[in-house]
């Protein structure tokens, strides 16, 4: 089975520009997650969508993140304008059921940011 | 902020038992243990997890106090390509027709040097 899927790989960019990323998760997964992994700290969720709604985005810094899962397969999650302080790795995760202890998340490889 | 507590690093010599460490005093009644590993470079991958009592997969065993408040992931053969960190992370259930966010809380983890 193909996992979860993500581009682009890295991206660099200069402050008070905008970046893109996308997430395509594993073919049936109805929940998909976007985390921020700052280096030499663990990922911190951004955003949970459940389909195509918001289920959690109380970590999202709303005023310059966005994320959407229009046809609730993937996912583009969006900076604008990116601060220095936004360089990290952007990792997306799928699962297959909501709400259920024993459903495991799969993550992709991540992208890695770098705001100059 | 995570609900649990693990050492920063740990050093295990190849082809021994890995035995690290996790405590989660505060954890509730409704909140499972779950770990997870992240490999250099690479999104974390899911290992193993356990309400109350005992797990064991084909990656490694959870060994969970019967106060619930530690825990033990065991690998019980560790090879260098077991070198990662290691997470510890508790997570509360939902009922499935409810289900509401579920992410889950990082901490720093535990660096895992396997020495050859």
């Amino acid at each position: 089975e193909a996992g979860v899927a993500q581009s682009p790989r890295y991206k660099i960019i200069e402050k008070r520009q905008s970046v893109a990323f996308w997430c395509n998760p594993i073919s049936g997964h109805a929940t998909l997650y976007w985390y921020q992994q700052i280096l030499g700290q663990g990922p911190k969720l951004l955003i949970q969508f459940q389909n195509n709604g918001v289920v959690d985005d109380s970590q999202l810094p709303k005023d310059r993140f966005s994320a959407e899962r229009l046809k609730g397969v993937d996912s583009t999650l969006k900076i604008q304008p990116a601060k220095l302080e936004d360089s990290a790795v952007y990792l997306c995760a799928s699962s297959l059921v909501e709400g259920l202890a024993r459903d495991e998340q799969y993550f992709g490889p991540g992208t890695r940011l770098t705001v100059t | 902020d995570a609900k649990t507590t693990q050492p920063p690093s740990m050093d295990c010599a190849e082809g021994r038992a890995a035995n690290l460490p996790c405590n989660h005093s505060t954890i509730s009644g409704n909140e499972y243990v779950y770990w997870y590993r992240q490999i250099h470079s690479q999104g974390p991958q899911y290992i193993i997890h356990g309400l109350k009592n005992n797990e064991t997969n084909e990656m490694a065993s959870l060994i969970i106090t019967e106060d619930r408040k530690s825990s033990t992931l065991i690998l019980p053969h560790a090879t260098l390509r077991d070198t990662a960190v290691y997470y510890c992370i508790v997570r509360v259930t939902y009922p499935y027709s409810g289900g509401g966010a579920d992410g889950l809380t990082f901490g720093k983890g535990t660096h895992l040097i396997i020495q050859p």
